[in-house]
């Protein structure tokens, strides 16, 4: 069974601060990684994608990934109140395989 | 660019009926996949489709089905709904097979 495994939260920040929120995957198979943001009655928005080792940066964003580890990650600085979501992973081999996603609360 | 549309948005259904959820991709996106998304499980892989052809499958009876058509607006299809069946049925579109786009999804109760 090809999982991918988050931390549920809630995970919750100061106003200014870095969220770190993290990901496993099982399938080694797995070619690409992807961040979504979902706000609470709201489909899935596309934050980030990474398909190679290391750090990929995006405005206040950066995802990391180490295949070795079969691990990914995102940070997220300066958080915002508005940032405040559930952050899901998903990772991508033969077909998408999401986390459970971890809420992430950011307090004002 | 328009994005994914999703059709129809709220449905309530009775128990042992059927449904068809309706989705229009991105324009120029030729895949098209189908989730199931419940508070308990998350957001499941129901299905995908590449240029009319399903290309992957996931783990659900065969009352659900779908389909896609020549200018890649897809259909899904519940059949003898259950009330396990009640859930947001989302759409994701994407121009090769990564990089998906959701649509709003339809909220589907079955009472």
């Amino acid at each position: 069974q090809k999982e991918v495994e988050q931390n549920s939260g809630p995970l919750s920040v100061p106003e200014g601060a870095i969220a770190s929120l993290n990901c496993t995957y099982s399938d080694r198979g797995s070619q690409s990684f992807f961040w979504y943001r979902q706000y609470s009655g709201k489909s899935p928005e596309l934050i980030m994608f990474i398909y190679s080792n290391g750090d990929k940066e995006d405005g206040r964003f950066t995802a990391q990934l180490n295949k070795a580890s079969q691990y990914v990650s995102l940070l997220i600085r300066d958080s915002q109140p508005s940032d405040s979501a559930t952050y899901l992973c998903a990772a991508y081999g033969q077909n998408f395989v999401f986390g459970p996603g971890t809420r992430l609360s950011v307090l004002p | 660019k328009a994005g994914v549309t999703q059709t129809p948005r709220y449905l309530i259904k009775t128990r042992g009926q059927q449904v068809t959820l309706s989705c229009s991709p991105i324009s120029g996106h030729r895949s098209v996949s189908w989730y199931q998304q419940t508070p308990g499980q998350g957001l499941q892989f129901l299905f995908e489709y590449f240029s009319e052809t399903q290309r992957n499958k996931g783990n659900f009876p065969g009352r659900f089905s779908g389909r896609q058509f020549s200018n890649s607006r897809s259909e899904m299809n519940v059949s003898t709904l259950e009330l396990g069946d009640s859930a947001l049925y989302l759409c994701a579109s994407s121009l090769e097979l990564d990089e998906q786009y959701f649509g709003p999804g339809t909220r589907l109760t079955v009472t």
